[in-house]
């Protein structure tokens, strides 16, 4: 079945620098992708939507200056996160589909803490 | 919009038993796919079983089968003869048919413990 792979899947960081993570389709191609945060104990929160060749479109309250998305090709999208804080350490899982009615699929998810 | 309801935050169950999760959904799409996912501590999310709004049928994947009723809104997922190993955080999600351009939105999780 289709994969996708995120990478890394954990990493610590200081405060105010910053962090890249990756999320690869590995088998098919996602013109979409879309990035999730997920605090202990609670549902997964749409941050944006990763589209190839264009803008990302952010959820509201979500700061696009901090999360950087690019989605360069087609079968990869990055998520930066900006000048890290405490704040931000979180759960990020990035996810794709193959196409309309089909399952989502999802990384492994990173694990960031910002000390 | 969307709205995913999962009203158990946590439930138990025996081994061998079993279990019926449940979620209601609210939308103003006329066509739509809903998702159930498990997500075991090592936080992976693992798809279990879908219905698209316009099956025929209730879908069945193995031991998991979800108890669809569009006219309540509700699809509940149900778990025969539970093992061990189904202990985990459950979610509900859901999104439009027809485009893989939308996100899926999720509930707020049901966490199952199985107990031997």
């Amino acid at each position: 079945g289709a994969v996708v792979s995120q990478h890394p899947s954990r990493v610590i960081c200081k405060s105010g620098t910053s962090v890249k993570i990756e999320c690869r389709s590995l088998d098919f191609q996602a013109t979409t992708m879309f990035w999730y945060r997920q605090f202990p104990k609670q549902s997964l929160m749409l941050m944006a939507t990763s589209n190839e060749g264009s803008k990302a479109t952010y959820e509201q309250g979500v700061e696009k200056d901090k999360f950087l998305i690019n989605h360069a090709s087609l079968t990869l999208s990055t998520l930066t996160v900006t000048s890290a804080h405490p704040e931000d350490s979180s759960f990020y899982i990035c996810s794709a589909r193959e196409g309309p009615n089909t399952e989502a699929f999802f990384g492994q998810g990173t694990r960031l803490t910002v000390v | 919009a969307q709205k995913i309801t999962q009203t158990q935050p946590g439930m138990f169950v025996q081994e061998k038993e079993a279990v019926t999760l449940d979620c209601t959904y609210d939308t103003s799409d006329p066509s739509y796919g809903l998702f159930w996912y498990k997500q075991p501590s090592s936080g992976e999310m693992i798809f279990l079983i879908y219905q698209g709004s316009y099956d025929q049928q209730n879908a069945t994947e193995g031991r998991y089968s979800l108890n669809f009723q569009k006219a309540r809104k509700s699809a509940n997922l149900v778990i025969s003869a539970s093992q061990l190993g189904d202990s985990a955080m459950y979610f509900c999600a859901m999104t439009p048919q027809y485009t893989g351009r939308r996100a899926l939105t999720f509930g707020s999780g049901t966490r199952l413990q199985v107990q031997p």
